[in-house]
């Protein structure tokens, strides 16, 4: 099936450091989801991205969709304790309607 | 966003034995879909729910396994049959209504197959 390259499987950094994740794929898509997965809860969405090369924020969250519309990044600003988690990338093949495809997820921990 | 709850949030069964799992919205939406995440791993797509028709699978996954009802427009169930201990994962509902492709997920259900 359809892949999605999530990178890096996991980060340690120090509280108020900057992060950066991203998600590639040889495949083209329509829309981009990032998603945060606390232990023992369902992810949760962050930012949904729909044009190639849109910019979207929220809060200390920044994401984008690539112009080749194969890519997209993550980047969380100024971390805080309450970031940690999993983080997933989600995409909407153009091939593949509603259905999602999602990355391998990005750990993320943050020391105080 | 809609309010997605599960029932149950997670059970232990007994190898051979079948559990039917719930997935209530708290409005009407468009699409329902069934995931698995089986332990470190990330989602994989079980089936689409579609209401008043039988389910669409994806590949490696079959209704005699994973029977799914959808009776109206805010409900589905998965059924885990025949379970083995491979079946432990969290299963997790999601829906999506606004034709965009956002999806929302519910909370999760811990299956432990002993």
């Amino acid at each position: 099936g359809q892949q999605l390259n999530q990178s890096p499987q996991s980060m340690f950094i120090q509280e108020g450091e900057d992060v950066s994740m991203n998600c590639t794929s040889s495949s083209i898509f329509n829309t981009w989801l990032w998603y945060k997965q606390d232990p023992g809860e369902g992810p949760v969405l962050l930012i949904a991205l729909y044009k190639a090369g849109e910019l979207t924020s929220n809060g200390r969250l920044t994401a984008q969709f690539g112009i080749t519309r194969k890519d997209s990044f993550l980047n969380i600003s100024a971390s805080i304790p309450s970031d940690v988690g999993i983080y997933f990338c989600a995409g909407q093949l153009e091939t593949s309607g509603s259905r999602l495809t999602f990355g391998e997820g990005t750990q993320l921990t943050v020391n105080p | 966003s809609a309010v997605i709850s599960q029932k149950p949030s997670r059970d232990i069964c007994q190898r051979g034995t079948s559990l039917t799992i719930q997935c209530q919205v708290d409005s009407q939406v468009t699409m329902m879909f069934w995931y698995r995440q089986q332990p470190g791993q990330s989602l994989t797509l079980i089936a689409t729910a579609n209401q008043g028709s039988e389910a669409t699978y994806e590949s490696g996954f079959v209704i005699d396994k994973f029977p799914i009802s959808r009776p109206n427009l805010t409900f589905s169930t998965l059924t885990v049959s025949n379970m083995s201990p491979e079946d432990s994962s969290i299963y997790l509902c999601s829906v999506s209504d606004r034709g965009l492709g956002e999806q929302y997920f519910g909370p999760g259900t811990r299956l432990t197959v002993t």
